[in-house]
């Protein structure tokens, strides 16, 4: 079964440094998406791409952050400069499209980020 | 925005029944989801509501009311394997996103 692969399954990186987490998304999707997921709390949404653009985003996806699709297969995350806040799991996930009735968001198994 | 509720926690036994509710506010509504998700590990999708009853899916069934802003999941003949946390998302009508209530953490014991 076709599914979202992420890199690295696990990052440390000191605090102010920049972090690029990279995706592959499911090969016929078209939609994207970054959720991340604090430990023991709930899955936010941080930004959704579409046709090579953003097409929503959160209040969390601020200035530090941004989202790229470099060639046809991966999708990457990049923080800026890192503060520890930003410790979660990075989910990457996709769907085929966005808005059709019963399209599910398939997640990749995440990036999990620690700022020391 | 939207208004995600579930409960924390439940426990249940081995083979028994078990119900998670989830109530939901949102200003449009485009459906409703759950997925299930063991520690540590990506969101499973489990099931998929955007009209009111049931649907049926294996050992899973999951309920929606849109006029009560409700839904349910329903998983029967429990097993071990079943214990996780398991996430009801809603997505808005107009929205790409799903915005995920957070999380009902199910124990099975034997």
């Amino acid at each position: 079964e076709p599914e979202v692969t992420q890199t690295p399954s696990h990052q440390v990186t000191q605090m102010g440094q920049e972090v690029i987490l990279r995706c592959v998304p499911i090969s016929n999707h078209l939609y994207f998406y970054w959720y991340r997921q604090i430990l023991g709390q709930k899955v936010e949404f941080l930004v959704s791409f579409y046709n090579n653009e953003i097409s929503e985003k959160s209040e969390i996806f601020d200035d530090q952050f941004s989202v790229e699709r470099p060639d046809g297969s991966n999708f990457t995350l990049k923080i800026r400069s890192t503060k520890l806040e930003d410790s979660a799991m990075y989910f990457c996930a996709s769907s085929v499209e966005g808005l059709s009735s019963g399209n599910t968001i398939y997640f990749g198994e995440g990036s999990w980020l620690t700022v020391v | 925005g939207q208004n995600i509720d579930q409960p924390t926690e439940m426990t249940a036994t081995e083979g028994a029944i078990v119900q998670i509710n989830c109530t939901y506010q949102t200003s449009g509504f485009n459906g409703l989801f759950w997925y299930q998700q063991h520690a540590g590990e990506a969101p499973t999708f489990l099931s998929y509501n955007v009209l009111d009853g049931l649907e049926e899916k294996g050992r899973f069934s999951s309920f929606l009311s849109r006029s009560k802003g409700y839904s349910y999941l329903l998983l029967k003949e429990l097993q071990m394997k079943d214990s996780a946390s398991y996430l009801c998302a809603v997505r808005d009508d107009g929205d790409y996103k799903l915005s995920f209530g957070a999380g009902t953490t199910v124990t099975v014991r034997a």
